[in-house]
């Protein structure tokens, strides 16, 4: 079943600590990208890469980092969160050929 | 990517067609109209698209005005697992040199009455 998993799917953390949330696709999709939703801005896109080892920033990187070693994973590294990007967030594949682009499930992160 | 305009929200019957307005009047001539729904905070989810003929499959109809100016999605037959924010999205195909980023707006927020 072609599919985008996010893990983990739900995770409250302190100001400061680093956390990783995963990234994967089985599509074999070159584009990945991370969006994040909060309430009355909408979906907003943090990062994107349109390849292996191409990573370029979206309109709300600040905070965030992304690495893409392989073509399947884009994980999203936030070095040391702050409550502001307490939001959901969404991992994206798809695109080039492919007109649609599939969505994770989403990961809820509350940060205290 | 040109700008699209959706009522903020509307209703529907169960059993009966949904009719979503999308305008997109900047449109140009490289652009498609995507429509994609987000299920209570689930990710979103891809329905169709179309860049100037009516385009139908298993999900929902689209129907772009020859102008190319707006567009309606339509759900034949509403149930309520289709109440859900639907975003009407308009960019350039990456073949054409579009962006690949989706550019989602407020959407409408469609609820399927009993």
């Amino acid at each position: 079943e072609a599919q985008v998993t996010q893990n983990p799917r739900y995770l409250i953390t302190v100001t400061g600590k680093k956390l990783t949330v995963t990234c994967s696709q089985n599509m074999n999709h070159e584009y990945m990208s991370w969006y994040r939703q909060d309430p009355g801005l909408g979906l907003r896109q943090i990062y994107y890469s349109m390849n292996v080892e191409v990573t370029d920033k979206g309109d709300v990187p600040e905070g965030y980092k992304v690495s893409r070693k392989e073509k399947r994973n884009f994980p999203l590294i936030l070095e040391s969160p702050s409550p502001n990007q307490t939001s959901l967030y969404f991992c994206a594949s798809g695109g080039g050929y492919s007109y649609e682009q599939y969505f994770g499930p989403g990961t809820r992160l509350t940060v205290t | 990517d040109a700008k699209t305009t959706q009522p903020p929200s509307m209703d529907c019957a169960e059993g009966r067609a949904a009719n979503l307005p999308c305008n997109h009047s900047t449109i140009s001539g490289n652009e498609y109209v995507y429509w994609y729904r987000q299920i209570h905070s689930q990710g979103p989810q891809y329905i169709i698209h179309g860049l100037k003929n009516n385009e139908t499959n298993e999900m929902a109809s689209l129907i772009i005005t020859e102008d190319r100016k707006s567009s309606t999605l339509i759900l034949p037959h509403a149930t309520l697992r289709d109440t859900a924010v639907y975003y009407c999205i308009v960019r350039a195909s990456f073949t054409q040199g579009g962006s690949e980023k989706l550019v989602f707006g407020k959407g409408t927020k469609l609820t399927v009455n009993p």
